[in-house]
């Protein structure tokens, strides 16, 4: 049974767009991230999170807000979509910082 | 200014043969190293995972070799089989108050 979740699995937007991607993990995990991942930069943190109301901010944070409104749900948010944030975005969680992280299946979305 | 450097960026080897992936880091505080591997269409999982305080970590086919004074470790893959074909991450952390630091990647592929 899988303990990250993330929705939409697919998302198309236009340029300018509001989008919102989801991830729920249920392995009792207090640290949630969110990464993109594109051909030859690998996965770069974005934002992440210790627990409800925290937000860190990542390596790549321009241009994406997040939320974690529990311990199971982290949400990023995208207010004005551009074509550069075309990518494959993952979730992930751990029980500390700088562990072992497990993953979500990922969300790919694409800016028109 | 990439912190975990991984070569090389794909590799191609025969059924049976080592596989040999390399990575490189710049921090020294660094003292735990987990391996990723990814599938096409899925999410990233822990493969293998050292600590500074060793030199070598084998689970089944698959071995890290782990320098600290040169900082670099590799992973080798012994007996190669088609279904090793995956993208392997090498990452970083301190476990000390920072998330992991991903390397970009090397994609393996093992021909039957």
């Amino acid at each position: 049974e899988a303990a990250v979740t993330q929705s939409p699995r697919n998302k198309v937007t236009v340029t300018g767009g509001n989008v919102t991607l989801s991830c729920r993990q249920t392995n009792s995990h207090n640290y949630m991230y969110w990464y993109r991942q594109d051909t030859g930069h690998g996965l770069r943190l974005i934002h992440y999170s210790y627990g409800a109301g925290n937000l860190q901010i990542g390596d790549v944070p321009d241009g994406y807000k997040a939320t974690r409104t529990t311990q199971e749900d982290f949400f990023l948010l995208l207010e004005l979509a551009s074509p550069s944030q075309t990518s494959l975005y993952f979730c992930a969680s751990s029980d500390a910082e700088g562990y072992e992280q497990y993953f979500g299946p990922g969300t790919r979305l694409t800016v028109l | 200014q990439q912190q975990v450097r991984q070569s090389p960026q794909s590799l191609t080897v025969w059924e049976g043969e080592t596989a040999i992936l390399n990575c490189s880091y710049e921090d020294s505080t660094f003292n735990y190293f987990p391996w990723y591997q990814q599938f096409p269409g899925e999410g990233p999982a822990l493969l293998i995972s050292i600590r500074s305080v060793s030199d070598k970590k084998e689970d089944g086919r698959f071995t890290i070799f782990f320098n600290k004074r040169e900082k670099k470790l590799s992973l080798h893959i012994t007996d190669s089989q088609p279904g090793d074909s995956a993208t392997y991450f090498c990452a970083a952390s301190d476990q000390g108050g920072r998330a992991l630091i991903f390397g970009t990647g090397t994609t393996v592929s093992v021909s039957p």
